[in-house]
């Protein structure tokens, strides 16, 4: 009965290749997240959806596409992947009428080669 | 821009041995000030939710308190489990909708 679940949990690939990850949160919570944690423990804000609508897309490369088929799931799309996108992205959720702040997934590391 | 700054980068804790975590912040409306843990490998998870200056909350060997400018978290005679990274974060609305902005966090280690 987990939350916000996230799949993969490890991603490894090469250069140039497109990848998905999945995210999906049975809270009934109306926004999703995307954050970005780097080799610095630092998390950002990538994207935020409400209700399926994209509300928040903070400066992140085009390669980056985030999807909602439904409020419940938000799946991140890389194209062409670098690098630098290694990382551990976590999914979160929030219900905007009870602010107590998000509920993560357990992340996804991104390893490209 | 909302700035989160969190002090110390890691603290090392004799189990028993009580301190404090310090985050600063700048924000134009605080909408409200976080605290979270992460353990390795795991996703943030939440601790406390403070909205106003003077605020207190209490969990377990936990405490945060919020002035104007910055929140502690205080550890009241902490143990090897209480070893995480926590994490301060502020929100401010904006546009609709909210969004967190996370300091860099303090790595805790308490030894036996």
């Amino acid at each position: 009965d987990t939350a916000v679940s996230q799949t993969p949990k490890y991603l490894v690939t090469q250069m140039g290749n497109d990848k998905s990850i999945k995210c999906e949160q049975n809270l009934g919570h109306d926004t999703m997240y995307w954050y970005k944690q780097d080799s610095k423990k630092f998390l950002k804000i990538m994207f935020s959806y409400n209700n399926k609508e994209l509300i928040i897309n903070e400066t992140v490369p085009n390669r980056f596409s985030p999807k909602s088929p439904d409020k419940a799931h938000l799946n991140l799309h890389i194209n062409s992947l670098e690098l630098g996108d290694s990382a551990v992205y976590f999914c979160a959720s929030s219900q905007d009428d009870r602010w107590e702040g998000y509920t993560f997934g357990s992340g996804t590391r991104l390893t490209v080669v | 821009e909302d700035q989160v700054t969190q002090s110390p980068e890691a603290l090392r804790l004799q189990e028993g041995e009580s301190s404090s975590l310090n985050c600063s912040y700048t924000v134009s409306g605080l909408r409200g000030l976080f605290w979270y843990r992460q353990d390795p490998g795991k996703g943030p998870e939440f601790l406390f939710t403070l909205y106003s200056a003077g605020e207190e909350k209490e969990k377990e060997r936990l405490k945060a308190t919020l002035t104007k400018k910055e929140s502690f978290l205080h550890i009241t005679a902490p143990k090897p489990e209480d070893s995480a990274t926590y994490l301060c974060a502020l929100a401010h609305t904006g546009g609709g909708s909210e969004k967190l902005v996370f300091g860099k966090g303090t790595k805790l280690t308490v030894n036996p």
